[in-house]
Formats: C-alpha cells, sequence, structure tokens
C-alpha cells in the first residue's frame, strides 16, 4: 500500500463547479501536509499547507482528519486555470531527517 | 539565480552509460531534496540532504544511484551503467527549512532534468 493515496482521476468539470479531492495517508505519525500545484510538464508549486482547524484561501479551501487519516481539497467557482494535476504532500519530521511524501496526484480539468 | 537552477534541462544517453545531473539550489536553503517522476506518475522520493547531517539516502533504487551536495550548496546526482527504465524527470527541490517555521515550510522545484536512456 502506498503510503499516500490520491484518487488519479481526470475529474472533468465544467466552469463554475465545485469539486472536491480526497487524500490518505498511512503513517499516523505524519505532522504536516500540504497541497501542491502541478501543470503539465512544469514543476510542483505549493498551493498551500493544510491547518488543523482548515483553511481557506480564495476559492480553495483545505482540510484535515487526523482520525481518519486523511486530507481534502475543494476548490469552489471552478476557472479555466485551475485545470493541473493537484498533488497532496505529507510530512515527517525526525531527527536529522525529514521527508516529504508526494502523492501520485488527481487530475483535474475544468471545461469550458 | 531567484530560484532552484537544474542543468542540463535535458539529457539523452545511451543504455550503459553514466550521466550526471547538477542542482544549483537558492542560496541560504540548508535543505535539498532529490526527487523522480516518471510519466503521468507521481514523484519518487531519492535522496535529501539537511545542512551537514548525513543525507537520507533510503529513496534511491539501486547503487548506481549516488548523490553529493558540496560545501552545502551545489548537488549532483549521478547514475552509474544507466537503464532504460531510468528515463523520468529528475527534480530537485530546496527549502528553508527554518525550525522555527516547519510547519509553514514551502519547498522550491526547479525545473527538472529530463532523461532519456536509449
Amino acid at each position: 500500500r502506498k503510503e499516500v493515496e490520491q484518487d488519479p482521476g481526470p475529474f472533468n468539470v465544467p466552469e463554475g463547479a465545485t469539486v472536491a479531492f480526497n487524500c490518505t495517508y498511512s503513517n499516523s505519525a505524519s505532522q504536516s501536509f500540504f497541497w501542491y500545484r502541478q501543470d503539465c510538464r512544469k514543476e510542483p508549486k505549493l498551493l498551500m499547507s493544510v491547518y488543523s482547524s482548515g483553511n481557506e484561501d480564495g476559492r480553495f479551501t483545505a482540510q484535515l482528519n487526523r482520525a481518519s487519516q486523511y486530507i481534502s481539497l475543494l476548490i469552489r467557482d471552478s476557472k479555466l486555470s485551475d485545470s493541473a494535476t493537484y498533488l497532496c504532500v505529507v510530512v515527517h519530521y525526525g531527527g536529522a531527517t525529514n521527508k516529504l511524501i508526494f502523492g501520485t496526484g488527481t487530475l483535474l480539468a475544468v471545461q469550458p | 539565480g531567484a530560484g532552484v537552477s537544474q542543468s542540463p534541462s535535458n539529457k539523452v544517453t545511451e543504455k550503459g552509460k553514466d550521466v550526471e545531473l547538477r542542482c544549483d539550489p537558492i542560496s541560504g536553503h540548508t535543505a535539498l531534496y532529490w526527487y523522480r517522476q516518471s510519466l503521468g506518475q507521481g514523484l519518487e522520493f531519492l535522496i535529501y540532504f539537511q545542512g551537514n547531517s548525513a543525507p537520507d539516502k533510503s529513496g534511491l533504487p539501486s547503487d548506481r544511484f549516488s548523490a553529493e551536495r558540496t560545501g552545502g550548496s551545489v548537488s549532483t546526482l549521478t547514475i552509474q551503467r544507466t537503464q532504460q527504465e531510468d528515463s523520468a524527470v529528475y527534480l530537485c527541490a530546496s527549502s528553508l527549512e527554518d525550525r522555527q517555521r516547519l510547519y509553514n515550510e514551502k519547498l522550491f522545484f526547479g525545473s527538472g532534468t529530463q532523461l532519456s536512456v536509449l
């Protein structure tokens, strides 16, 4: 079983739709969580951190459920420019070693 | 420079040859990561450097892969006797890893080296 799992999609949604992605992780000791965005043939870029209390950045809302070991990303009022792969990232901090584990990503295609 | 720089951007090599991939992290960033991404796949962790600590090499797929980071800055990933399955995009990332701000840590990626082994 992969340490971080995501539905690969693709999620095909019309402009203006609300779409949600989930990500599950297996290591209960994981301490930090992020969503990264990766455009086609580009490097990943940080979209937002995920805090225990949930957090919002404009049209984007991230939530963490430690008990069930999953995080989610909600995108409201989808734009064409939101089309990308969304990567869930889980971080373990340990002594001299920090390890960021990436999910395989969920592909979002927003249709006009 | 302002961002993480990787070179070359593209590398085509023959099976069995050795290749070296270079990463220049953002100045002052103490943490440096190498990842590999195959077509349509997620990012596979390879190796992590933090300051003067021993690197975490747990992600290196075989002993043909090695990496070093000289002077806490530039890093080189070396693949010996390349195989076709080594073809992928190799991504380097760095972060400041300020221990006071760990939970807001941001990873900056280079644009990657596309390696093609024929």
